[in-house]
């Protein structure tokens, strides 16, 4: 079946640094991608609406230059976390639509701290 | 991978009718959640269900969750048409999540 893989899995890293998440579609193209974020014990929030070959759509109270989102081709969405603080240490996950059905792919997830 | 695994893949009923979901899952958990999604949009959350809790109730939701079978349920009570979208559940592990590859509910007016 359809998998989305996402890289890395777990990063650390230091306040003020930046940090690239990456979001695959192995087997399929995915025009449309989701990027959420998971505090501890609480429930996924979704952060953007990341589409292939224009700006993503933001959701209320995201910083669009904190949460930068490329989708850069039709099986790559990446997020990079600007200016890293100890309050962005989360647990981010993607997904993906394939387009063909109403199926929906999610990612492993990356396991973002920061210290 | 997905943890959870819903059952069925895909549901159509007649409007007023319930709709029954059922997600099984293979590991312990913190807790698990229902989340629904409308055709080409993100995720929205639905309910959450402690792993020590055993239904829990939301308007015209119902969630079940039997931690010795390692499954839960989401029924939905007097379906509307507007209640058509792809429903998932998602386990909390921890320190991370795992979704199932959802149903689809098609709810005919």
């Amino acid at each position: 079946g359809a998998v989305v893989s996402q890289h890395p899995s777990r990063v650390i890293c230091k306040s003020g640094t930046s940090v690239k998440i990456e979001c695959r579609s192995l087997d399929f193209q995915a025009t449309t991608m989701f990027w959420y974020r998971q505090f501890p014990k609480k429930s996924l929030m979704l952060m953007a609406t990341s589409n292939e070959g224009s700006k993503a759509t933001y959701e209320q109270g995201v910083e669009k230059d904190k949460f930068l989102i490329n989708h850069a081709s039709l099986t790559l969405s990446t997020l990079t976390v600007t200016s890293a603080h100890p309050e962005d240490s989360s647990f981010y996950i993607c997904s993906a639509p394939t387009g063909t059905s109403y199926e929906q792919y999610f990612g492993p997830g990356t396991r973002l701290t920061v210290t | 991978s997905q943890q959870g695994e819903e059952d069925p893949q895909a549901l159509s009923i007649q409007e007023g009718e319930n709709a029954t979901m059922n997600c099984s899952y293979k590991t312990s958990i913190n807790n698990l959640q229902w989340y629904r999604q409308n055709s080409g949009r993100g995720l929205v959350h639905l309910i959450l269900i402690r792993s020590n809790e055993r239904e829990k109730h939301s308007g015209r939701l119902r969630v079940t969750l039997d931690t010795s079978k390692k499954s839960s349920s989401l029924l939905i009570t007097a379906s509307r048409a507007a209640d058509t979208a792809s429903y998932f559940c998602a386990t909390d592990q921890g320190f991370d999540m795992r979704f199932g590859a959802g149903t689809r509910l098609t709810v005919k007016p």
